[in-house]
């Protein structure tokens, strides 16, 4: 089954503890990303990669990192998370040129206390 | 990529069409309209997308104006499931991301 899984689910924290959420998909897609959603302002996205080894910023970077070493995976970083960080994150990977095949993980909600 | 306007809720009654509408006037002749929705809090997901002719599948409608300005996306009998954010998206194929925006809260009313 064609999917994007995400890891945890669920999460609580405390400010400036490094934290990594896991992102994975099984259909050979070469473009993923981040986006965060939070109340009255939509889906907004963090960072997206176009291949392995290739990342670039989205409309809301600070905060974050991610990393493409394999094709599969798309981990987001939070080096030291502060509490306006605590949002509803989605990871979603496509077929490079088909929008219209983007898929999304279950989402990760994380609260930084 | 072109901004897109869509009212912030709706109400349909359930097995009625529900017709959501969007405004795009500043679309270029390369960008193509997607709708994507979103149940409760679970990823969005794709429904139909479409450049000037007029799109149907197994979920929806699309319907674009002739100046591509405005588009209607038609779910023909509404069901309670079909509660959902229904988001308006326009995107040409060279650029990198959607831009998913804050869309249109549909409640489908039994």
């Amino acid at each position: 089954e064609a999917q994007v899984t995400q890891n945890p689910r669920y999460l609580i924290t405390v400010t400036g503890k490094k934290l990594t959420v896991t992102c994975s998909q099984n259909m050979n897609h070469e473009y993923m990303s981040w986006y965060r959603q939070d109340p009255g302002l939509g889906l907004r996205q963090i960072y997206y990669s176009m291949n392995v080894e290739v990342t670039d910023k989205g409309d809301v970077p600070e905060g974050y990192k991610v990393s493409r070493k394999e094709k599969r995976n798309f981990p987001l970083i939070l080096e030291s998370p502060s509490p306006n960080q605590t949002s509803l994150y989605f990871c979603a990977s496509r077929a490079f040129g088909r929008k219209e095949t983007q898929y999304f993980g279950p989402g990760t909600r994380l609260l930084v206390l | 990529d072109a901004k897109t306007t869509q009212p912030p809720s709706m109400d349909c009654a359930e097995g009625r069409a529900a017709n959501l509408p969007c405004n795009h006037s500043t679309i270029s002749g390369n960008e193509y309209v997607y709708w994507y929705r979103q149940i409760h809090s679970q990823g969005p997901q794709y429904i139909i997308h479409g450049l000037k002719n007029n799109e149907t599948n197994e979920m929806a409608s699309l319907i674009i104006t002739e100046d591509r300005k405005s588009s209607t996306l038609i779910l023909p009998h509404a069901t309670l499931r079909d509660t959902a954010v229904y988001y308006c998206i326009v995107s040409s194929t060279g650029a990198n991301n959607l831009f998913f925006g804050t869309g249109t809260r549909l409640t489908v009313i039994p």
